[in-house]
């Protein structure tokens, strides 16, 4: 069965740092392009980022630019975010999410499973 | 950046009823629409893409419409089960960009 688990999230100070992780198993990880999106309290959703299967192309959401970086360890099935130089508008339950499609690279796509989410709080 | 409007923000319907959603596009993204229902505490769940293609396991009560800029989601007959949060998408241009929702509640 195709499971997506979050992990990492908490409470923070702004400019504080925070890795997020997602867990993937029931599917082949590696071939797949992974996303992370967000929503904040009571918000609708919100893109953050994307990167293909094998990390050659990675995307951002211009309110994360230079600041969140999305990567992956395929050998640990495994998707990250890390988040530095937070901000209180960040604060948002994170989902990773995969696109439906294997060996895609940079294409926008819809997404097909997504993990439980995991909360992160930014205040001081 | 494609901006999606989801009139209205809300929906007063009663167990049985067929509820429609609406979803605009502020440029044309082809075919290139998804819907994702989303019941409280709950992660969005894929309902269609390709504007009417039903995803894996999703009933045949829903069903979806349109192309360019005019999307319609369609819920045949209201389940108790089908009261949450609705949501586009579009995959049409980066960045992804979602609607606001609309939400269907029990009248």
């Amino acid at each position: 069965q195709l499971q997506l688990v979050g992990s990492g999230g908490g409470v923070v100070q702004p400019g504080w740092s925070l890795r997020l992780s997602c867990a993937a198993s029931g599917f082949t990880f590696r071939n797949y392009p992974m996303h992370w999106v967000r929503q904040a309290p009571g918000k609708g959703l919100e893109w953050v980022a994307r990167t293909s299967y094998d990390e050659y192309s990675k995307f951002y959401a211009d309110s994360v630019k230079g600041r969140f970086t999305i990567s992956r360890d395929n050998s640990k099935n495994t998707l990250y975010l890390q988040m530095d130089s937070l901000r209180p508008e960040d604060t948002a339950v994170y989902y990773c999410a995969r696109a439906p499609s294997p060996y895609s690279g940079g294409s926008p796509s819809f997404l097909d499973y997504w993990g439980q989410g995991t909360l992160v709080t930014v205040s001081s | 950046e494609i901006v999606l409007t989801q009139p209205p923000g809300t929906l007063s319907l009663s167990p049985g009823e067929r509820a429609t959603l609406s979803c605009r596009a502020s440029q044309s993204v082809s075919s290139n629409l998804a819907w994702y229902q989303q019941k409280p505490g709950q992660a969005p769940r894929l309902l269609i893409y390709g504007a009417s293609s039903r995803a894996t396991g999703i009933p045949d009560r829903f069903s979806g419409s349109g192309s360019g800029t005019d999307f319609t989601l369609t819920i045949r007959r209201l389940e108790p089960e089908d009261f949450a949060v609705y949501y586009c998408q579009q995959y049409g241009s980066s960045p992804l960009t979602f609607g606001g929702g609309t939400k269907v509640e029990i009248k």
